[in-house]
């Protein structure tokens, strides 16, 4: 079956570490996404990539790394520099499909950072 | 910019019927999507409407009114398990494959 996995499910981190959490799909689509989501607010983008080895930084990239070296990966690091890492954090990937670019989500990951 | 507004909350009755609004205001229009999303876990596609009027897709419907900036999705024969959260969703202009997101509107259905 395709689809877009994330791992782990929920993550516990100190503050002052980097935390990377990983996404693959095997999809083929060439577009990924990473959202943040928090409580009472909507998905917030923070890197997107539309082919391999090119990412462009979303509407909150302060804090947040990414690299895109595979077409079916898409890791995404917390570094020590993001202020309120602590979210439920989304992948995505996408691909045209009659004219939509329909975005498909893995199951996320919940960062706990105390 | 673009900005997509949606109410926060509604409440409505099993078995009943129940319209979620959208307004977006966007430089560019590409479509619009509806996804769903239960407590904890991802959204998932409900629609996508690039064209005026009604899309019906079994019990859920959704409409398109490009010359107003407006949208909603009706859920008919309402179900317990319809109590999620509904996102509005607006593709950029020219920036092909990045999508806003609204907010979301959270259901509770109520037996």
């Amino acid at each position: 079956d395709g689809g877009i996995t994330q791992s782990p499910k929920y993550l516990f981190r100190k503050e002052g570490q980097n935390v990377t959490l990983s996404c693959e799909q095997n999809l083929n689509h060439d577009a990924m996404y990473w959202y943040r989501q928090d409580p009472g607010q909507g998905l917030r983008l923070i890197y997107y990539s539309q082919i391999v080895n090119d990412f462009q930084k979303g509407d909150i990239a302060e804090g947040y790394s990414v690299s895109r070296e595979k077409k079916e990966s898409f890791p995404l690091t917390v570094t020590s520099a993001q202020k309120n890492p602590t979210a439920f954090y989304l992948c995505a990937s996408s691909t045209p499909t009659d004219g939509s670019y329909e975005q498909y989500f893995g199951p996320g990951t919940r960062l706990t950072v105390t | 910019g673009q900005n997509i507004d949606q109410p926060t909350e509604m409440t409505a009755t099993e078995g009943a019927i129940v319209q979620i609004n959208c307004t977006y205001q966007t430089s560019g229009f590409n479509g619009l999507f509806w996804y769903q999303q239960h407590a904890g876990e991802a959204p998932t596609f409900l629609s996508y409407n690039v064209l005026d009027g009604l899309e019906e897709k079994g019990r859920f419907s959704s409409f398109l009114r490009r010359s107003k900036g407006y949208s909603y999705l009706l859920l008919k024969e309402l179900q317990m398990k319809d109590s999620a959260s509904y996102l509005c969703a607006v593709p950029f202009s020219g920036g092909y494959q990045k999508v806003t997101f609204g907010i979301g509107t959270k259901l509770q259905v109520i037996p």
